[in-house]
């Protein structure tokens, strides 16, 4: 595709709810990555995919965080028993390759608002 | 570990300024470097990137250079314009992951 997509664009959820965030990247590129952004702070790594599989899930904050991918294309990221503290914005990137040069396109979010 | 600290914000500037956005890193390896921008209400994009020690990435008139000796590689512009206001993201790869810095708000008043 044109860039990456990510849907829904803004979710709102009560507390204990699960959700799921999907990620489309661009068509042909290997690697994938997931993101949380707080309100006024940083991007936090979460989880990187080089096709389907996730050498790194270090940075997934609890058991409660899952992420799978299938095809070599379309993420998703589950949440479980949502917290209010899991309201942030998370981004998804892809890049052609898992390479320690290579530029990663970022898609325009998904906002998460748990009540 | 690894870690991206970059000046708080906002800064604030008139237009045609000169503008310098601090960022220091620490990193096992050899890092790659990268400049990430924000405009309001647009996804995040890569501004420019430096992979090695010296480098210099540039684009839109906006530079940095990969200083290993002072572990820097802050952002400077010499004449800003209003459409630079943005939030600027610092962040370095090292070992497939990104680390990213807290992000410096930028307004450029005309």
């Amino acid at each position: 595709g044109a860039g990456v997509s990510q849907s829904p664009s803004n979710k709102v959820t009560e507390k204990g709810k699960d959700v799921e965030l999907r990620c489309d990247p661009i068509s042909g590129h290997t690697a994938l990555y997931w993101y949380r952004q707080r309100l006024g702070q940083g991007l936090e790594f979460l989880i990187y995919f080089q096709g389907n599989s996730a050498p790194d899930k270090s940075g997934l904050p609890s058991d409660r965080f899952s992420a799978e991918r299938t095809g070599e294309s379309v993420s998703t990221l589950t949440i479980q028993r949502t917290q209010q503290e899991d309201s942030a914005v998370y981004l998804c990137a892809s890049s052609l390759v898992a390479g320690e040069t290579d530029t990663q396109y970022f898609g325009p979010g998904t906002r998460l608002t748990v009540l | 570990g690894n870690s991206v600290t970059q000046m708080e914000g906002p800064v604030t500037l008139s237009e045609e300024a000169f503008l310098t956005i601090n960022c220091t890193y620490t990193a096992t390896g050899y890092p790659s470097l990268f400049w990430y921008v924000q405009y309001p209400g647009e996804g995040l994009q890569l501004l420019l990137k430096a992979t090695k020690a010296d480098d210099k990435g540039s684009n839109k008139g906006f530079e940095a250079t990969y200083r290993k000796e002072t572990t820097s590689f802050h952002l400077e512009k010499g004449s800003v314009q209003v459409s630079d206001s943005a939030v600027y993201f610092c962040a370095l790869k090292n070992f497939n992951k990104f680390y990213f810095g807290s992000g410096t708000k930028l307004n450029v008043k005309p």
